[in-house]
């Protein structure tokens, strides 16, 4: 049972245009997610996270936003660059759980 | 320095064979973690451990059994070996037991 969802496998984008990576989910009671960043041959990095108490966060020319309503995250890039090609997994657990569900993770291109 | 180190990096085997992957961590952390990810990319637990102590094992066959000599080393032991375990496995930690993660590069293990 994917309980969290990242429903577009790749996704182009041209060079310093807006990178928009969605993940829906289906638990309510997920309260904390997560953002990593993944390159090929490497172990997925950590991004940015949020807090379910909040529905933005910005860190640089990251931003998450968090939907509670609609169980919906996306993740923020801009300016898009070349070096943000990777594959994005959004990540997700409850208050009394103590693991992450992931995604199966966005493959971004950035077109130079 | 790598803070969470995995070897090795690729494992190419025979059903049947019994087969071990190392994961060292030199950030401190106090949890460590094996994840699976599989063809269609879910990326999934299988195994946590906090100080040396096995506190979430998921639904994973007991051909798989993980050993924690000390709080840096988590190590996988699979017996018997079957084609449906060819994936890629990811160690990773964290300082506490829901914390933000670090990944290690991953293990691409194929089962002939």
């Amino acid at each position: 049972d994917q309980q969290v969802k990242q429903n577009s496998p790749s996704l182009s984008v041209q060079e310093g245009r807006i990178s928009i990576l969605n993940c829906d989910y289906t638990n309510s009671m997920f309260d904390y997610f997560l953002w990593y960043k993944k390159y090929p041959a490497e172990g997925p990095t950590f991004l940015i996270s949020i807090s379910s108490i909040k529905d933005k966060n910005e860190d640089g020319r990251f931003t998450v936003f968090l939907n509670k309503s609609a169980k919906h995250l996306s993740l923020h890039i801009v300016p898009s660059q070349p070096g943000d090609s990777a594959v994005y997994f959004c990540a997700a657990k409850t208050n009394t759980g103590n693991q992450f569900y992931f995604g199966t993770g966005t493959s971004l291109t950035v077109i130079p | 320095d790598t803070a969470v180190s995995q070897t090795p990096k690729y494992l190419v085997t025979q059903m049947g064979n019994d087969k071990s992957i190392k994961c060292e961590q030199n950030l401190g952390h106090d949890t460590m973690y094996w994840y699976k990810q599989d063809s269609k990319k879910f990326l999934k637990i299988m195994f946590s451990y906090n100080n040396k102590e096995l506190i979430i094992n998921e639904t994973v066959p007991n051909r798989f059994s993980p050993k924690s000599p000390d709080k840096a080393h988590l190590n996988l032991h699979i017996n018997s070996l079957e084609l449906g375990d060819s994936a890629v496995y990811f160690c990773a930690s964290s300082q506490v037991l829901d914390g933000i993660q670090y990944f290690g590069a991953g293990t691409r293990l194929s089962v002939l």
